[in-house]
């Protein structure tokens, strides 16, 4: 089945520091890649649809320059969280559609991110 | 805003007995999907309805979709421990993107 990976699948940073996360298909090639956030004992919140090639879309109240998203292969999008602070310590999942697939999504494994 | 409503939020049940969750959206859903979360993990597509009133089943599992596309349910027959985990819908709203509802978390008494 199709694999999506995320790296680091955990990080550890000081409030103000910028972090960046990995999403990759490895063995699919996705021109869509979703990012989520999801707290403790809660549902996955959408953040941002990320398109090969172009901008992503952010959903109401994720601010973009906050979350930078570059999506800079089929295979590849990455989510970068500047100037960190400890609200914004979560779980983050990507996820990422089959060029070739039906609706499916996959889902990576996660990163828990804790800014202290 | 758009939504995607999921209850009951947790349900505790005895291993063998059946599970329900159920989905609404306030507005009709291109398909809707099914994910099961393991504590601790991601996660994990487990399928897709599209059409109006379309039943699909799994094994033990058995998933409708309503025929106005606005709901949805999951029934898992005779519980297992395996079944344990956060059950999550998901309605697909216009071309992508996805609404999850808030879950369903079981837990199981063996």
């Amino acid at each position: 089945g199709a694999v999506v990976s995320q790296h680091p699948s955990w990080v550890i940073c000081k409030s103000g520091t910028s972090v960046k996360i990995e999403c990759r298909s490895l063995d699919f090639q996705a021109t869509t890649m979703f990012w989520y956030r999801q707290f403790p004992k809660q549902s996955l919140m959408l953040m941002a649809t990320s398109n090969e090639g172009s901008k992503a879309t952010y959903e109401q109240g994720v601010e973009k320059d906050k979350f930078l998203i570059n999506h800079a292969s089929l295979t590849l999008s990455t989510l970068t969280v500047t100037s960190a602070h400890p609200e914004d310590s979560s779980f983050y999942i990507c996820s990422a559609r089959d060029l070739a697939g039906e609706w499916e999504q996959y889902f990576g494994p996660g990163t828990r991110l804790t800014v202290t | 805003g758009q939504q995607v409503m999921q209850i009951p939020q947790y349900q505790h049940v005895q291993e063998g007995e059946d599970f329900t969750t159920y989905c609404n959206s306030s507005t009709t859903l291109s398909n809707i999907q099914w994910y099961k979360q393991r504590p601790g993990g991601h996660p994990v597509f487990l399928i897709q309805l599209v059409k109006s009133g379309e039943v699909k089943k799994q094994k033990r599992l058995t998933f409708q979709f309503g025929e106005a596309k606005k709901n949805s349910s999951l029934h898992i027959t005779a519980t297992q421990t395996t079944d344990v985990g956060t059950y999550f819908c998901a309605g697909r709203l216009g071309a992508q993107k996805l609404v999850f509802g808030q879950g369903t978390r079981l837990t199981i008494n063996p």
